[in-house]
């Protein structure tokens, strides 16, 4: 079984400052891996995903994560906050390929940004 | 262009009642999804359906039911049986085996018991 953990429900940043939203996962197989942003009242907004290819994956409104194998975790990063990444964040893993039987969701992650 | 409709946006279910829950996709895309969202609690699966008059659960499905006659639309009962449906119901599709791995999000529909 696949699953999902995403340290910290509520990560608080000043605007400008680095982004960092972190994301571990557990899979018994390659896994596929993927960031989506929510806005309040609104559906998901794919940030970025990784599939096997660099493990340095870029995303739209500047941000990149990288996979770590050895670490088991694909973690979101951006240099710097701005009002707009405001949201919240979810890391999702499928191990079965094109995920036909679904994705695996963390809990999410509340971004903060501090004026 | 091409996307995912959900509705309707918000809607409020009295006790016992059954309520449907519209999804409808013009991307032609073979997998359709549900997925049901509290807070604290991320996205949990309901069902899905990789393919026309085929569907299966995922892993809350109990009080739910699904069916899937056209490929562009898989709606959503909650049924009576479903005793704490208050939540942010999200319908999803993608093309799987395609490698286009990325999954197309409706805007969500809100259901509130009263």
């Amino acid at each position: 079984a696949q699953s999902v953990t995403q340290l910290g429900s509520h990560v608080s940043v000043s605007e400008g400052a680095l982004v960092l939203l972190r994301c571990n996962y557990s899979s018994s197989v390659p896994p596929y891996l993927f960031w989506y942003v929510q806005y309040p009242n609104q559906g998901l907004q794919l940030l970025l995903k990784y599939t096997s290819a660099a493990t340095l994956v870029k995303g739209i409104n500047g941000f990149e994560a990288e996979f770590k194998k050895s670490e088991t975790s694909f973690h979101l990063t951006k240099p710097s906050a701005h009002m707009s990444d405001a949201a919240e964040y979810f890391c999702a893993v499928s191990d079965s390929g094109g995920g036909a039987d679904g994705l695996t969701f963390g809990k999410g992650t509340h971004l903060i940004i501090q004026p | 262009d091409g996307g995912i409709t959900q509705s309707p946006k918000y809607l409020f279910r009295k006790e016992g009642q059954n309520v449907t829950l519209s999804c409808e996709q013009n991307l032609n895309h073979d997998a359709m999804y549900w997925y049901r969202q509290d807070p604290g609690q991320g996205l949990r699966l309901i069902y899905y359906s990789q393919i026309v008059n085929d569907f299966q659960k995922g892993d809350i499905a109990e009080g739910y039911s699904v069916s899937r006659e056209k490929k562009e639309s898989f709606p959503l009962t909650v049924t009576s049986a479903q005793k704490n449906p208050t939540a942010f119901y999200l319908c999803a599709s993608s093309t799987p085996g395609t490698g286009n791995y990325g999954y197309t999000f409706g805007s969500g529909t809100r259901l509130t018991v009263v």
